[in-house]
């Protein structure tokens, strides 16, 4: 099955300067590509989500870029507020099923 | 719409009691997944229902565990007996299409077994 792997496991930055997480996957059949912010004591939400046929997609301060080739995908987040600092997690979708990674924690140091 | 509804929040129990835990998918999504979180093994998914049909259980980390969908709003997963090492976040997630959409969680049951 789809094996998903994130790094670096613990993100800190200071507040402004920006932060990008890495994850690869496995199975070259996954064609959905989804992170999803946590927050202390809440639920995973989803952020932002690419699709096997992009290459990069962009949402105001996110943006998520994708090597099918090499199998990696990355997260980067921009202008890095305080309210970033949270655990996230990207995962990846083939063969009808969605696979997580183990999550990342981000610290933006004010 | 209330979003994915998850009940209870908090479940303390004893080793060897059943446990319940419910969900109420968001209406209208046609696949319901149950999740659970813990430190040391991440997110994992343990079954995945599609128009009420369990498609992928593999994650059920054994007959302890069961889940159930009887209908399109209503999801249960029970475990029996519980033991302490299924201490954990458990959440409940719905979307409408497959797994290749985003995903609504449920706000999660913390269980304790003690």
């Amino acid at each position: 099955g789809e094996n998903v792997e994130q790094h670096p496991s613990t993100l800190s930055v200071q507040e402004g300067d920006s932060a990008v997480i890495k994850c690869t996957y496995s199975d070259s059949a996954s064609n959905y590509f989804p992170w999803y912010k946590q927050e202390l004591g809440k639920r995973p939400q989803l952020i932002i989500d690419i699709r096997s046929n992009v290459g990069e997609k962009k949402d105001q301060r996110i943006a998520v870029t994708l090597n099918k080739t090499a199998k990696h995908f990355s997260l980067h987040i921009t202008e890095t507020q305080p309210e970033d600092s949270a655990v996230y997690f990207c995962a990846a979708y083939g063969n009808n099923r969605l696979a997580f990674g183990k999550g990342n924690q981000v610290v933006v140091i004010p | 719409d209330a979003g994915v509804i998850q009940s209870p929040r908090h479940e303390v129990t004893e080793m060897g009691q059943e446990v319940t835990l419910r969900c109420k998918p968001i209406s209208g999504h046609n696949s319901l997944f149950w999740y659970r979180q813990t430190m040391m093994r991440g997110l994992e998914l343990l079954i995945y229902f599609n128009n009420n049909v369990p498609i992928d259980d593999s994650g059920m980390p054994e007959d302890r565990f069961s889940a159930k969908m009887p209908n399109a709003s209503f999801s249960t997963l029970k475990i029996q007996p519980s033991e302490p090492r299924d201490s954990a976040v458990y959440f409940c997630a719905s979307t409408l299409g497959t797994g290749g959409s985003e995903q609504y969680f449920g706000p999660g049951t913390r269980l304790t077994v003690t």
